[in-house]
């Protein structure tokens, strides 16, 4: 049981690059979600599932697209990176409430 | 606006004390509350989750109370132990928007032996 996997764990892209993030689970939870966190702030949701074939945005959606087409993968997309994506992405996995389960991160960088 | 704040963002104290932080959230609706911890580098592990009904819940040296009425919850940490020096983050759940967890800003802890 492998929990909440993330790759690549660092990336480095230029302005206007466009990469996926990826995110799997093998917990067979219905909940997904991607947040990033900035230094000295909390997490921020950027998108979230409820489930294969529903996503809804989160707080800060501008500039990333997801998708979820089965249950164990949700990935994040940014379409044309920007040096304001620069920051760490986390996962994150749930089976509905109360508890979520986080993926190790991903840091990139945007030059 | 529905918003979380941790207070102090850094706390260094010496080992074996015993010590509290502090969360404080707008609006009393909550669904719960959960206390995590980061370590640098690395993904967040959940520490202990207060339901709404519930007043506190302890996990070994850990304890985590809630006080819906005033907006705040405290994790108190006894004994404390270099091993403890992490980053706390507490995240809210409120009843409007339940699929959304909302973060503090977290409390980066230092614990010297």
């Amino acid at each position: 049981n492998a929990g909440v996997t993330q790759t690549p764990k660092f990336q480095v892209l230029k302005t206007g690059q466009s990469m996926t993030l990826q995110c799997a689970q093998d917990m067979n939870h219905e909940y997904m979600s991607w947040y990033r966190q900035d230094p000295g702030m909390g997490l921020r949701l950027i998108h979230y599932s409820v489930g294969a074939g529903i996503t809804d945005q989160g707080e800060v959606p501008n500039g990333y697209n997801v998708s979820r087409s089965t249950t164990e993968d949700f990935p994040l997309r940014l379409l044309s990176a920007a040096p304001s994506q620069t920051s760490v992405y986390f996962c994150a996995s749930s089976p509905g409430q109360p508890e979520q389960y986080f993926g190790p991160g991903t840091r990139l960088t945007v030059t | 606006k529905q918003e979380v704040t941790q207070i102090p963002a850094a706390l260094s104290v010496p080992e074996g004390e015993n010590l509290v932080l502090n969360c404080s959230f707008t609006d009393s609706a909550i669904y719960n509350l959960q206390w995590f911890r980061q370590d640098p580098g690395k993904g967040l592990t959940s520490l202990l989750l207060i339901q709404s009904s519930q007043r506190e819940q302890t996990s070994g040296r850990l304890n985590a109370s809630l006080d819906k009425s005033s907006g705040r919850s405290t994790l108190y940490i006894a004994a404390s132990q270099p091993g403890d020096s992490a980053t706390y983050l507490c995240a809210v759940r409120w009843i409007q928007g339940a699929q959304k967890l909302v973060f503090g800003q977290g409390t980066r802890l230092t614990i010297n032996p």
